[in-house]
């Protein structure tokens, strides 16, 4: 069973562009969430969708957005990059029940110069 | 105000030794509440979870919740060189859909 896949793995950008990141779900997940990882802050939720619909959303800037397709596949933007966004950014999915267990991607990485 | 506190560490212990992580968190609303181990350069993966007070054992691993005191800790027995990791404790209000996770412990098990 393929686990959860992310690309693209690495990434450069320089400021003020905007970059796109996809997810993959296993098989079957409907829920997919995404965290922001970096040294000082550490993990930090960003958002989840389900069924395509936003479920829940963490406290970043309007320049983070998301969506999921129809077959669950996700993708997240970053608009106005700034320096600071450099960052693992993971991706986890589900079924999408409280209980069920979330499983990572290997993640993106992404550095903004 | 952060809502969930981990000692960052490294906390350091000899094979075959118990090693204590510890977790405490902000909101009382909390209903779920998770262990994740994250090896070096990879993705955090599920140890435990665990919903109500009390303890819970899997295999060489407990985790034990207390509400009341808004703390919840792991316990790792006969701990191994491939332990050697950093350990995120997550709550969340809802479900496993949306975690807070805390900076982690890093836990260095030395042979």
């Amino acid at each position: 069973k393929a686990g959860v896949t992310q690309t693209p793995r690495y990434l450069i950008k320089t400021r003020g562009q905007q970059v796109t990141l996809s997810c993959s779900p296993i098989s079957g997940h409907r829920s997919v969430s995404w965290y922001q990882q970096t040294p000082g802050q550490g993990l930090q939720f960003l958002f989840e969708y389900f069924s395509e619909t936003q479920r829940n959303k963490g406290n970043f800037p309007g320049r983070f957005s998301g969506r999921q397709f129809s077959n669950s596949r996700s993708e997240m933007n970053v608009s106005t990059l700034e320096l600071g966004d450099s960052a693992l950014y993971l991706c986890a999915s589900s079924l999408g029940g409280a209980r069920d267990t979330i499983y990572f991607g290997e993640g993106s990485w992404l550095t903004v110069v | 105000q952060k809502e969930v506190e981990q000692n960052s560490g490294p906390l350091s212990v000899p094979e075959g030794a118990i090693a204590s992580l510890n977790c405490t968190y902000s909101d009382r609303g909390s209903q779920s509440f998770f262990w994740y181990r994250q090896y070096s350069g990879k993705s955090p993966e599920l140890i435990m979870s665990i919903y109500s007070n009390g303890d819970k054992e899997d295999g060489r691993f407990t985790a034990q919740l207390n509400k009341a005191s808004q703390y919840v800790s792991l316990l790792i027995r006969d701990s191994q060189p491939s332990d050697s990791a950093t350990y995120l404790c997550a709550v969340s209000l809802t479900g496993a859909n949306n975690l807070f996770f805390g900076t982690g412990t890093r836990l260095t098990v030395i042979p």
